[in-house]
């Protein structure tokens, strides 16, 4: 079955530092990539997301690249900052046309981002 | 506008105990999910709601775990009775329709010891 694998964690940096986090997946059909962020006491918000292969979805100075021929939607940002400490989940779903039902999760890489 | 309530936001019980979380969507919502989220894994999706009717819980162990959203608005989830590997975060999400983003609540902690 259709399943995310992503780095595990936790990862922890520097300020100012490059983040990347790894994902990689497994589908059946050609699914939309997503990445959600968690940040503590808080529930899952979508941070980005891309549709079909070579898409690039960004946000928030994030960035991940829909890699068919790798299967990968790996998360990336220039420069960190200690708002940006979080559990970061990569998923995957098969539904079509961006849909985010049923939704498949990666395990989640904690991120901490010291000053 | 308001997000995605849950209640409660924990819970302690023994096993075999019954316990019921409750979810108020995002007003005007059609599609409601339950996800449960066991320590150090991702959520993974139980049972999805279109207005009142069940679209998909074929991962709902359904000899234990119940769920309905009577008048296409509130659910509730219910597990009995419940076992140890219960644990978990239980995660109440809405979205317009099947093809929106999700929002996601804050999550119902359910300890089983």
């Amino acid at each position: 079955g259709d399943s995310v694998t992503q780095m595990e964690g936790p990862v922890t940096l520097s300020e100012e530092a490059f983040l990347t986090i790894n994902c990689t997946y497994t589908a059946t059909g050609y699914p939309s990539l997503f990445w959600y962020v968690q940040y503590p006491g808080e529930g899952l918000q979508l941070l980005l997301k891309a549709t079909k292969a070579d898409d690039k979805g960004s946000n928030k100075g994030f960035e991940a690249t829909y890699r068919k021929e790798t299967t990968s939607f790996h998360l990336e940002k220039g420069s960190v900052q200690v708002s940006d400490s979080a559990v970061y989940f990569c998923a995957l779903s098969e539904d079509y046309g961006g849909s985010q039902g049923n939704l498949i999760f990666g395990k989640g890489t904690k991120l901490s981002v010291k000053p | 506008e308001a997000g995605v309530a849950q209640s409660p936001r924990y819970k302690i019980i023994e096993k075999r105990q019954s316990v019921a979380f409750w979810c108020n969507p995002i007003s005007g919502h059609a599609t409601l999910y339950w996800y449960q989220q066991i320590l150090g894994q991702g959520p993974k999706l139980l049972i999805q709601f279109q207005n009142n009717g069940v679209v998909d819980d074929s991962q709902l162990p359904k000899d234990r775990f119940s769920a309905e959203r009577l008048k296409g608005v509130d659910s509730t989830l219910k597990i009995q009775p419940a076992k140890l590997e219960d644990s978990a975060v239980y995660l109440c999400a809405s979205s317009l329709q099947g093809g929106s983003p999700l929002h996601f609540g804050n999550g119902t902690r359910l300890t089983v010891t």
